[in-house]
């Protein structure tokens, strides 16, 4: 069964440091999203993407976050100079029309 | 802003009955419905959606909607140990819009 995939699986890096999270979607779907899940906290919505551009992007996703699909299989989120609250988990999604799937998640850790 | 309000429990079931969870939305326009599960530290599963008023079922899941109420429910029959985690219930806002997600309800149950 086509899975949503991400890597890495943990990413652990220095406040102000670059991080970029990569995602490969299920590969028929057209809307690739991103969210967020502080520990102990509700998943949040950051980003949603359609035919190469941003669809729609939630208070979060201020101008340190961008998102890219540079190729035909991968869409990645970038988050250029990390602060302590970005530590988190990272999902993606993909969906086809309405029912969006998960990636396993990323794991970031900002030290 | 759309909210999605639910109990965060824990909801405790004895193995073999029906766990009932539920969710009310703020927004009386949405159209669709998720449910969720997450294991603890994995990423959310999609285990059921609804679109229309009344109920749906799907092996052990049925979830019911009600949208005069502004309410859907999840009912879990023959509750298993292993339907043990977090259930989240979920509001897109369409198209590609991100969802919007409740806290989750915390279920357990016990062998």
């Amino acid at each position: 069964e086509p899975e949503v995939t991400q890597t890495p699986s943990h990413q652990v890096t220095q406040m102000g440091q670059e991080v970029i999270l990569r995602c490969v979607p299920i590969s028929n779907h057209l809307y690739f999203y991103w969210y967020r899940q502080i520990l102990g906290q509700k998943v949040e919505f950051l980003v949603s993407f359609y035919n190469n551009e941003i669809s729609e992007k939630s208070e979060i996703f201020d101008d340190q976050f961008s998102v890219e699909r540079p190729d035909g299989s991968n869409f990645t989120l970038k988050i250029r100079s990390t602060k302590l609250e970005d530590s988190a988990m990272y999902f993606c999604a993909s969906s086809e029309v309405d029912e969006q799937y998960f990636g396993p998640g990323t794991r970031l850790t900002v030290t | 802003q759309k909210e999605v309000e639910q109990n965060s429990g824990p909801l405790s079931v004895p193995e073999g009955a029906i766990a009932s969870l539920n969710c009310t939305y703020s927004d009386r326009g949405s159209q669709s419905f998720f449910w969720y599960r997450q294991y603890s530290g994995k990423s959310p599963e999609l285990i059921m959606f609804i679109y229309s008023n009344g109920d749906k079922e799907d092996g052990r899941f049925t979830a019911q909607l009600n949208k005069a109420s502004q309410y859907v429910s999840l009912l879990i029959r023959d509750s298993q140990p292993s339907d043990s985690a977090t259930y989240l219930c979920a509001v897109p806002g369409g198209g590609a819009d991100g969802l919007t997600f409740g806290k989750g309800t915390h279920l357990i149950i016990q062998p």
